[in-house]
C-alpha cells in the first residue's frame, strides 16, 4: 500500500534559519508528489507539485523540493524561515486506488519559528 | 471565487444522531474527496468520487456514506454519530486527470463534536 511518512511532528527553527522537512514515500511509478500548508483554522494549500521533468521543485514563498527516487523522499527546504511561515505542512502522494487516483498525505510537520 | 465551500462550519451532536455535511464546488472538478483531520494523524481519506454517480472508499470509511447526486456537490452522512467521529472534516476537489498529478483544492473545514 502507498504511504507517506514525515519525519518529526514538529520542527523549531529560529527566524532566518534554514528550513528542513522531511517527506519519504512509497509509491507505484511515477509518483506524483505535493506539498500542502495549512494555516490556523484554514484548510490546505498547494505549495508546490512534482509530476515528471525537473526533480528540484519550487513553490510559493520560496519553498522548494528536491525529488530524489534512490531514497524514495520529497524534502521540502527554504533557505531563510519567516515569522510567517509557521503553519503546518503536509506531504503527499497521489495513489491510483480501485476507483481512480486518490491522495493519501503524510501526518503532518508543525512547523513553530523562533524571533 | 467561491471554490470549494462547506457547510455547516460547525456542529454539536449528541451520540445517535445522524446528520449530513455538504461540500460544493463551482470548478467543474471531476473528483471530490473527504477526509478527517485528527491530531497527529494527518488527513485520512473517507471516501472520494471519480465523477457524477460514483463513489469509492477510502482509507477509513466506516461509519460515513457519501453520495454525489450532481457534479458539484458531494455529502457526507453520518448516521449514527459516536464519540470517535469528532474530528475536523475537510473537503477537496481536484480536476483528476487519469494521470492523477494535479492538485486538491480544500474548503475551509467542519469541526464536528459528538458527546
Amino acid at each position: 500500500a502507498q504511504s507517506v511518512t514525515q519525519l518529526g511532528s514538529h520542527v523549531s527553527v529560529s527566524e532566518g534559519a534554514l528550513v528542513l522537512l522531511r517527506c519519504n514515500y512509497s509509491s507505484s511509478v511515477p509518483p506524483y508528489l505535493f506539498w500542502y500548508v495549512q494555516y490556523p483554522n484554514q484548510g490546505l494549500q498547494l505549495l508546490l507539485k512534482y509530476t515528471t521533468g525537473a526533480t528540484l521543485v519550487k513553490g510559493i514563498n520560496g519553498f522548494e523540493a528536491e525529488f530524489k527516487k534512490s531514497e524514495t523522499s520529497f524534502h521540502l527546504t527554504k533557505p531563510s524561515a519567516h515569522m510567517s511561515d509557521a503553519a503546518e505542512y503536509f506531504c503527499a502522494v497521489s495513489d491510483r486506488g480501485t476507483g481512480g487516483f486518490k491522495t493519501i498525505f503524510g501526518a503532518g510537520t508543525r512547523l513553530f519559528v523562533k524571533a | 471565487n467561491a471554490g470549494v465551500t462547506q457547510t455547516p462550519k460547525f456542529r454539536v451532536l449528541k451520540t445517535g444522531q445522524s446528520m449530513t455535511l455538504l461540500c460544493a464546488q463551482d470548478m467543474n472538478h471531476e473528483y471530490m474527496y473527504w477526509y478527517r483531520q485528527d491530531p497527529g494523524m494527518g488527513l485520512r481519506l473517507i471516501h472520494y468520487s471519480v465523477g457524477e454517480g460514483t463513489t469509492a472508499k477510502g482509507e477509513v470509511p466506516d461509519g460515513y456514506n457519501v453520495s454525489r447526486l450532481k457534479k458539484q456537490n458531494f455529502l457526507l452522512g453520518l448516521e449514527s454519530a459516536a464519540p470517535s467521529q469528532t474530528s475536523v472534516y475537510f473537503c477537496a476537489s481536484s480536476v483528476g486527470r487519469p494521470t492523477g498529478n494535479t492538485e486538491a483544492f480544500f474548503g475551509q473545514g467542519t469541526r464536528l463534536t459528538v458527546v
